[in-house]
C-alpha cells in the first residue's frame, strides 16, 4: 500500500493566520484528496488536487479559503487561510493508489494534521 | 444523492463478545464499499472492501459481505479484543466518477477486559 506522510501533525494557531499542510506520497499517483474531519465528525471532502490544473473543490469549499497546489504526482499541499476557529480539525490527505487508468480503487490516508485555531 | 447511514455509537462491548455494526447506503449504479478504522490520535486504516455483490471482505478477524438486496456492508467480528476500541467508518465510492468517497457518521467501539 502506499506510504504517505503528513505534516505537521499538529499545530495551534491564531486567528487570522494561514497554515500550509503538506502531503507526500512514497509513489507516483494520480488522485490525490483533501478531506476535514470535525471534532467528534465524519470525514467530508473538500477537494481533489488534479496535477497540473486547479484543484477540483466540493460544494461548500472555496478555493480562497482553501487553496490546493499539486505540483508533481506524488506531492500536494493544504492552506487553511484566514483561519477562524471555526476551522479546528482534522485535515487529512488521502491517494488513491496507483495511476489512472491502473488505479485500484483503493484511498489510503496519512495521519492527519490536527489543527486548533485560537 | 449517494449516502451511508450507520448505527450510532458508542457501542461498548466485553472482551470476546461479538461485534456487530451496521451500514446501510443510498446509491446510483455498483458503488465499492469501504470500512476504514481510526485508532485514538491515529488517521484512517483502510480495514476491508468490496467491490460487487456477494463479495465478502475480511480482515484482521473482520468481515462484511455486500449486499445489494438490502443495499447493507454490516461489519462483524467474532470475538472482539481490547485492541479493537476505535472508530469505525463505512465508506462507499460514487461510481462512474473519480472515486470519491462519501463516509458515514462512524461508530465508536468501546471493548473493556
Amino acid at each position: 500500500s502506499a506510504v504517505i506522510s503528513q505534516k505537521p501533525s499538529r499545530d495551534i494557531c491564531q486567528r487570522g493566520t494561514s497554515l500550509t499542510i503538506q502531503c507526500q506520497v512514497d509513489s507516483q499517483v494520480t488522485m490525490m484528496f483533501w478531506y476535514r474531519q470535525q471534532p467528534g465528525q465524519s470525514l467530508t471532502l473538500i477537494a481533489t488536487a488534479n496535477q497540473g490544473s486547479e484543484a477540483t473543490y466540493e460544494s461548500g469549499f472555496v478555493i480562497d479559503k482553501f487553496p490546493i497546489s499539486r505540483p508533481n504526482l506524488t506531492f500536494s499541499t493544504l492552506t487553511v487561510s484566514n483561519m477562524s476557529p471555526e476551522d479546528s480539525s482534522i485535515y487529512l490527505c488521502s491517494v488513491e493508489e496507483g495511476r489512472v487508468p491502473f488505479a485500484k480503487n483503493i484511498q489510503y490516508f496519512g495521519a492527519g494534521t490536527r489543527l486548533s485555531v485560537l | 444523492g449517494n449516502s451511508v447511514t450507520q448505527m450510532e455509537g458508542p457501542v461498548t462491548l466485553s472482551e470476546e463478545a461479538f461485534l456487530t455494526i451496521n451500514c446501510t447506503y443510498t446509491a446510483t449504479g455498483y458503488p465499492s464499499l469501504f470500512w476504514y478504522v481510526q485508532y485514538p490520535g491515529e488517521g484512517l486504516q483502510l480495514l476491508l472492501k468490496a467491490t460487487k455483490a456477494d463479495d465478502k471482505g475480511s480482515n484482521k478477524g473482520f468481515e462484511a459481505t455486500y449486499r445489494k438486496e438490502t443495499t447493507s456492508f454490516h461489519l462483524e467480528k467474532g470475538s472482539v479484543q481490547v485492541s479493537d476500541s476505535a472508530v469505525y467508518f463505512c465508506a462507499l465510492s460514487e461510481p462512474g466518477g473519480y472515486n470519491k468517497l462519501i463516509f458515514g457518521a462512524g461508530t465508536r467501539l468501546a471493548v473493556h477486559p
